[in-house]
């Protein structure tokens, strides 16, 4: 089944703390992106990536970094973890941009920073 | 920047009716929006999408209208149904890898 996968679907940590939220697609989509989700904001945009090797900032990269070694898998990484950052994210992926039919969320990571 | 927007929070039905989503958005420049639809606990999923060299577009059951004079955009859902309900984003794109801009979010309930 065409997919992806993110991995937690809950997590609860301390502040400081480093924690990488994985996210994987078995597609073959060169597109990939991570969402965080809040109440009365929507979803917003941290980081996208084009394809391999290549990442970029998206509206909200404060606090986060991501990274692109192979074309399924799209960590997002949390260095030291603070309040602020307790939403849910979601990871996205596409053949070629967020435009379009295709474009895939996954399920979702609920991640509480205490 | 852009910023994409719904009308309202929550907009509850009665099952059979049909269903009216609104949207704002406030760049001229946006040239493609998509309606999202998002059950509790899952990702958005992908409704239907309107180019700007369109007015109207219709899928299974939705329709999209899009105004650009006033810069509205709409979600017509014909006999709604229980599984109808969600939350729908909009979103908005002036093109670009990183394009997409997500409205709010409206939570449409179904009354038996």
């Amino acid at each position: 089944e065409a997919q992806v996968t993110q991995n937690p679907r809950y997590l609860i940590t301390v502040t400081g703390k480093k924690l990488t939220v994985t996210c994987s697609q078995n597609m073959n989509h060169e597109y990939m992106s991570w969402y965080r989700q809040d109440p009365g904001l929507g979803l917003r945009q941290i980081y996208y990536s084009m394809n391999v090797e290549v990442t970029d900032k998206g509206d909200v990269p404060e606090g986060y970094k991501v990274s692109r070694k192979e074309k399924r898998n799209f960590p997002l990484i949390l260095e030291s973890p603070s309040p602020n950052q307790t939403s849910l994210y979601f990871c996205a992926s596409s053949l070629s941009g967020p435009r379009g039919y295709g474009y895939t969320f996954g399920s979702g990571t609920r991640l509480t920073v205490v | 920047g852009e910023s994409v927007g719904l009308h309202l929070p929550t907009l509850s039905v009665q099952e059979g009716d049909n269903s009216i989503i609104n949207c704002a958005y406030s760049n001229s420049a946006s040239d493609y929006f998509i309606w999202y639809k998002q059950e509790s606990g899952k990702g958005p999923q992908f409704i239907i999408d309107i180019r700007s060299n369109m007015d109207k577009r219709q899928g299974q059951r939705v329709t999209v209208l899009l105004n650009k004079t006033v810069k509205h955009l709409s979600l017509q859902i014909a006999a709604t149904q229980p599984g109808d309900s969600a939350v729908y984003f909009c979103a908005g794109s002036g093109g670009g890898a990183d394009g997409l801009t997500f409205g709010k979010g409206t939570h449409l309930i179904i009354q038996p």
